[in-house]
């Protein structure tokens, strides 16, 4: 079946520009989490979903930072204003959701953001 | 929160060869540990878990262990090819029902297996 996939795979952006990041999870994960992935480094966590409700955005590094799942499925990342030091991969995960107990995370293949 | 450290940072190994790569982690709440690879530009997949009722585990040529005690875990690759040469990275995660399940990876270890 069909992945996690996100749009765009790659995109630059203008410092101050805002940029929309879009993903879609597997059908039917009730879980969506975005991570940033800074280059040579490992994923750090923004925020998770379930379903269309935003549990945890701790790790949204500003106010900057602003992410949506209206339907409970797509979602969408939205970085206003965007820095230099916004410069990453983002990536998107999706699972089965916690009433399956603690399940695999499955990854897309990420958003490349360069900021100029 | 929870930190994960991963050691090394780089990892050589001859073809046939075994790699080790060593975790640890601070919190003792933490219940699941996946270890992921990446290769060059694409997404991370999952290679192996482990839960905390579970010392080891083992699927064909990779194991993971798990000391709880100590706060690490550890993933063993044995009589490795050139086609697991790729960045592996620990993760561990604090599962709580309906409270979200985020993982916190280490820094990941770039392993370069020569043939």
């Amino acid at each position: 079946g069909a992945g996690v996939s996100q749009s765009p795979r790659y995109k630059v952006a203008k410092r101050g520009q805002d940029v929309a990041l879009r993903c879609d999870p597997i059908s039917g994960h009730v879980s969506l989490f975005w991570y940033q992935q800074a280059l040579g480094q490992g994923p750090e966590f923004l925020t998770y979903f379930q379903n269309e409700a935003q549990l945890d955005k701790s790790g949204l590094p500003s106010d900057r930072f602003f992410a949506e799942r209206p339907e409970g499925s797509v979602s969408t990342l939205k970085i206003q204003r965007t820095q230099q030091e916004d410069s990453a991969v983002y990536l998107c995960a999706s699972s089965l959701g916690y009433t399956k107990g603690v399940n695999e995370q499955f990854f897309g293949p990420g958003t490349r953001l360069t900021v100029l | 929160g929870e930190n994960v450290e991963q050691h090394p940072s780089t990892l050589s190994v001859q073809e046939g060869d075994s790699a080790v790569i060593k975790c640890t982690y601070s919190d003792s709440a933490s219940n699941y540990f996946p270890w992921y690879k990446q290769e060059l530009g694409k997404r991370p997949q999952l290679i192996i878990d482990i839960r905390s009722n579970v010392g080891e585990k083992k699927d064909q040529r990779i194991a993971v262990t798990l000391n709880k005690t100590a706060k690490h875990f550890s993933l063993h690759i044995t009589e490795t090819q050139p086609e697991d040469s790729a960045v592996y990275f620990c993760a561990a995660l604090i599962w709580i029902k309906a409270a979200g399940n985020k993982l916190t990876f280490g820094g990941g270890t770039r392993v370069l297996v020569k043939p």
